[in-house]
């Protein structure tokens, strides 16, 4: 079935630790997105890319890398996991900036 | 700064009465305004959106919200409640860049 596809749904670190959360859609939509979900904060966005290639920061993206070799796919890494990047992540994507986003089912993170 | 600020952390209706989730921003310009759903362990499914013309925009499930320029506010309405709208429900601005903004959400507790 066509989608979005977050991996792994849970995932239990330590801090110091390089965490890669995965993410692939099947539409050829040219923009993905990665956010956090926090209590009290909503979603907030760490980065999002508009093609293969490019990627921008969003409202909050220190600690975190992406890359977008490829179209379907948007990795997020902690390159050195922290306890306050415990959270939520949702990836998600669409076919214009105005056009409605797709939202994955989530990774939910914890950091010891 | 830009922001969406969704001033009821929760919101109890009783099922078949009229429901009303408030959103207000905060944002230069003329953004594209839209409304997500979040059921549990899920990412959001897009409700409606406005980005221009009619001020009342109708959407999924019976959902319409009803923007106004002067007060800037996209408030979410329902005339009828169900107790499967119970949900975590979030407004969300876009300016002319991909930021997505979105308000911390609104718990809506639909009673029998």
């Amino acid at each position: 079935d066509a989608g979005i596809t977050q991996s792994p749904r849970y995932k239990i670190t330590e801090t110091g630790r390089q965490v890669t959360l995965m993410c692939h859609q099947t539409w050829s939509h040219s923009y993905m997105f990665w956010y956090r979900q926090d209590l009290g904060h909503g979603l907030r966005l760490i980065y999002y890319s508009a093609a293969a290639d490019i990627t921008d920061k969003g409202e909050v993206p220190d600690g975190y890398v992406v890359s977008r070799s490829k179209t379907e796919n948007f990795p997020l890494t902690l390159e050195s996991a922290t306890r306050s990047q415990t959270s939520v992540y949702f990836c998600a994507s669409t076919a214009g900036s105005n056009q409605p986003q797709h939202f994955g089912d989530g990774t939910r993170l914890s950091i010891l | 700064a830009q922001s969406v600020a969704q001033p009821e952390d929760q919101v109890n209706v009783a099922e078949g009465n009229p429901l009303t989730v408030k959103c207000t921003y905060s944002v230069s310009g003329n953004p594209y305004l839209f409304w997500y759903v979040q059921y549990p362990n899920r990412g959001l499914q897009f409700l409606l959106k406005y980005i221009t013309g009619d001020n009342l925009v109708k959407g999924s499930y019976g959902f319409e919200a009803e923007f106004n320029k002067s007060q800037t506010s996209f408030h979410l309405k329902k005339p009828s409640a169900l107790v499967s709208d119970s949900a975590l429900y979030f407004c969300a601005v876009l300016p002319k860049n991909n930021d997505m903004r979105f308000g911390a959400g609104t718990r809506l507790t639909v009673k029998p």
